[in-house]
């Protein structure tokens, strides 16, 4: 079956660093375009990061400079190390892989999300 | 920045109902759109793409349509399975991506 299990969620202070981790099965993320999506009930839905299938990676200018997406290779994982983090960083983020090959842009695979709380 | 409102932000209606759903962007998008279907508690899941394509296992009520900067996601015959909430997505100017702010589908 293939999914992604996000983990590393949790509650941090406002300045402090968190890493979040998506672990794939059933897909190699060597082979995808894997994204960290994340959701607030006032922002809705915004995408945060990509690291395409031949390395390269992209941030949203909201957390640019600021988070960093990575893939482990060995463990078939996505990671993204969140720094300087702030209040209105707090969200559940889901890992999501891009379908490129179909749907040229579309998320058709989605974890199940990890919370971010940060507060003091 | 590509700006995505989609309207109406709620609406009601009775099983069997059809229902349309509207998305709109700042900027044209060609048809480089998705739809999402969103319960409480779960994650996204992808009915649409490239405007109109359904997505494995989608069922057939679910209807995309438009092009360029205006879109329309139908749902004919709705059924109380449907109630959720359901986002627009532009992937026309990569690697940014975009979704709208939703509308909420509650079944009378």
């Amino acid at each position: 079956e293939v999914q992604l299990e996000e983990s590393g969620g949790g509650l941090v202070q406002p300045g402090g660093s968190l890493e979040l981790s998506c672990a794939a099965s059933g897909l190699t993320v060597t082979n995808s375009y894997m994204n960290w999506v994340r959701q607030t009930p006032a922002k809705g839905l915004e995408w945060v990061a990509i690291i395409y299938a031949d390395g390269k990676t992209y941030h949203a200018d909201s957390v640019k400079g600021r988070f960093i997406i990575s893939r482990d290779i060995s463990e078939n994982t996505v990671h993204l190390q969140m720094t300087s983090l702030r209040v209105e960083d707090t969200a559940i983020y889901y890992c999501a892989r891009l379908d490129w090959a179909t749907t040229s842009g579309a998320f058709d695979l989605w974890g199940q999300g990890t919370r971010v709380s940060v507060s003091s | 920045e590509i700006v995505m409102t989609q309207s109406p932000a709620t609406l009601s209606a009775s099983p069997g109902e059809r229902v349309t759903l509207s998305c709109r962007a700042s900027q044209g998008l060609i048809n480089n759109l998705a739809w999402y279907q969103q319960k409480p508690g779960q994650a996204p899941r992808l009915l649409i793409y490239f405007a109109s394509t359904r997505a494995t296992g989608v069922p057939a009520r679910f209807t995309g349509s438009g092009s360029g900067t205006d879109f329309t996601l139908t749902i004919s015959g709705l059924q109380s399975e449907d109630s959720a909430v359901y986002y627009c997505q532009q992937y026309n100017f990569w690697p940014v991506f975009t979704f709208g702010p939703g509308t909420r589908v509650d079944i009378k």
